[in-house]
């Protein structure tokens, strides 16, 4: 069974500041990292699928940096906005065997 | 989303009672995979399809079997649900080499 961590667990962030928070995956036989949005009582929304040692994708207010050698990922908000308030996965693996997902960080935005 | 339904999206169900859940695509995926979500744990991988009546073992399949005897159907069965598997179980397919698209999930409740 392969070992994604996410940390913080959950973290409160005041509207207007930004934030980041880290997956750590295992650093062989990469295939890809993936991050969602997850709000309850809706379905995983796909943020990134990263794939290359270095890569960076960035959408809107929200972006992802890469680290394959080392075994991490991060994800940054950047002027966090109450609509930001969700629970954000990250994945790993992908193909025909399906992902392994960290636990997530629960992120409250305050107003 | 990618043609994916999940039903039922609620149900209550009685310790003991066998339990089917759907998931239905209309778009010819071949990978096919049904997840469990829990506070504290993120999404654990059940059973995962590779095509018709080719299906796998995910990380927390014991008490569950699944069947795909059609390409668009990929169905959950509790044989004899428990208080244990309690939880919302989200469908999942694998659009193209990275991405997946999710379900809208179904909340079961063992009582």
């Amino acid at each position: 069974i392969l070992n994604v961590e996410q940390s913080p667990q959950s973290l409160h962030v005041q509207e207007g500041d930004s934030t980041n928070f880290t997956c750590s995956f295992p650093s062989s036989n990469f295939y890809a990292l993936h991050w969602y949005r997850w709000e309850t009582a809706k379905s995983p929304e796909a943020l990134f699928v990263m794939t290359l040692n270095g890569d960076e994708k960035k959408k809107g207010r929200i972006s992802a940096t890469l680290n394959t050698k080392e075994g991490y990922s991060y994800l940054y908000i950047k002027g966090s906005q109450p609509e930001d308030s969700a629970t954000y996965l990250c994945a790993f693996g992908g193909g025909a065997d399906g992902l392994t997902f960290g636990k997530g960080t629960h992120l409250i935005i305050q107003p | 989303d990618a043609g994916i339904t999940q039903s039922p999206r609620h149900k209550v169900t009685e310790t003991g009672t066998p339990v089917t859940l759907r998931c239905h695509q209309t778009e010819n995926h071949r990978y096919m995979y049904w997840y469990r979500q829990d506070p504290g744990h993120g999404l654990r991988l059940i059973h995962y399809s590779y095509g018709v009546k080719d299906t796998d073992k995910g990380e927390v399949s014991d008490g569950y079997s699944v069947s795909r005897s059609k390409t668009e159907d990929f169905l959950l069965t509790l044989e004899s649900a428990t208080s244990s598997q309690t939880s919302v179980y989200f469908c999942a397919i694998s659009t193209d080499n990275y991405g997946y698209t999710f379900g809208s999930g179904t909340r079961l409740t063992v009582v």
